[in-house]
């Protein structure tokens, strides 16, 4: 019940693609999604999260969709770049302690030129 | 204001060796997370602290894992009588409080040898 499954497990898009990631989480008392990228040889960086009252969110090329009933939730990254070629991860926790994490198992993006 | 700072950056202990890991929060930061990070696999949660107390240690190894983060100094992770399997990426983030955004350092990668 603590899952959070992420796919797919590695997506390659051409540049100006609109890659998507999904995320499912089994825990109905989650209630904060976060969004992280990670680069080879660094830590995870905070790019997005979303609360449950709300069915989208954006910042900047970054887009969370979510989707309460079905327990499930995306990132879509508009106008890929090669730079944002990164393993991304969705997590899900309690809002009350957003630091203890359930990571899914990651997505390794590759934007080509 | 720096970020989360981990160090070492790289650690090698040869099996039995103990590991000593370190993790200074950003500044005004009292909760700090470890994590440890498989290779190919998403991070898993270990122990949730704050100063002087263990707040959740659900992710630990009940066996030569433990931690600390006293009133003065960096949060410690302690690795006895390491083994093959311990060879992982660990992380360490912290936040301000236990509702709000986790930033994450740049990790210890850890090789036993």
């Amino acid at each position: 019940q603590q899952q959070v499954k992420q796919s797919p497990q590695s997506l390659i898009v051409q540049k100006g693609g609109i890659p998507i990631i999904n995320c499912a989480y089994e825990n109905t008392a989650f209630d904060y999604f976060p969004w992280y990228q990670q680069f080879p040889g660094k830590g995870p960086a905070l790019l997005i999260a979303i609360r449950p009252d709300v069915s989208e969110k954006k910042e900047g090329r970054f887009t969370i969709s979510f989707n309460k009933s079905a327990k499930q939730f995306s990132l879509h990254i508009m106008d890929s770049q090669p730079g944002d070629s990164a393993t991304y991860f969705c997590a899900a926790s309690m809002i009350s302690n957003t630091g203890k994490l359930i990571f899914g198992q990651g997505t390794t993006l590759q934007v080509k030129p | 204001n720096a970020g989360v700072m981990q160090n070492p950056r790289h650690l090698v202990r040869r099996r039995g060796q103990e590991a000593r890991l370190r993790c200074s929060p950003m500044k005004g930061h009292s909760h700090v997370y470890w994590y440890r990070q498989l290779p190919e696999e998403g991070l898993k949660f270990m122990v949730y602290l704050q100063k002087e107390n263990i707040i959740d240690e659900s992710g630990m190894p009940k066996e030569r894992f433990s931690a600390e983060f006293p009133k003065e100094g960096p949060s410690i992770l302690r690795i006895q009588q390491v083994v093959r399997g311990d060879s992982a990426a660990y992380f360490c983030a912290s936040s301000q409080t236990s509702n709000t955004e986790a930033f994450f350092g740049q990790g210890t990668r850890l090789t036993v040898v």
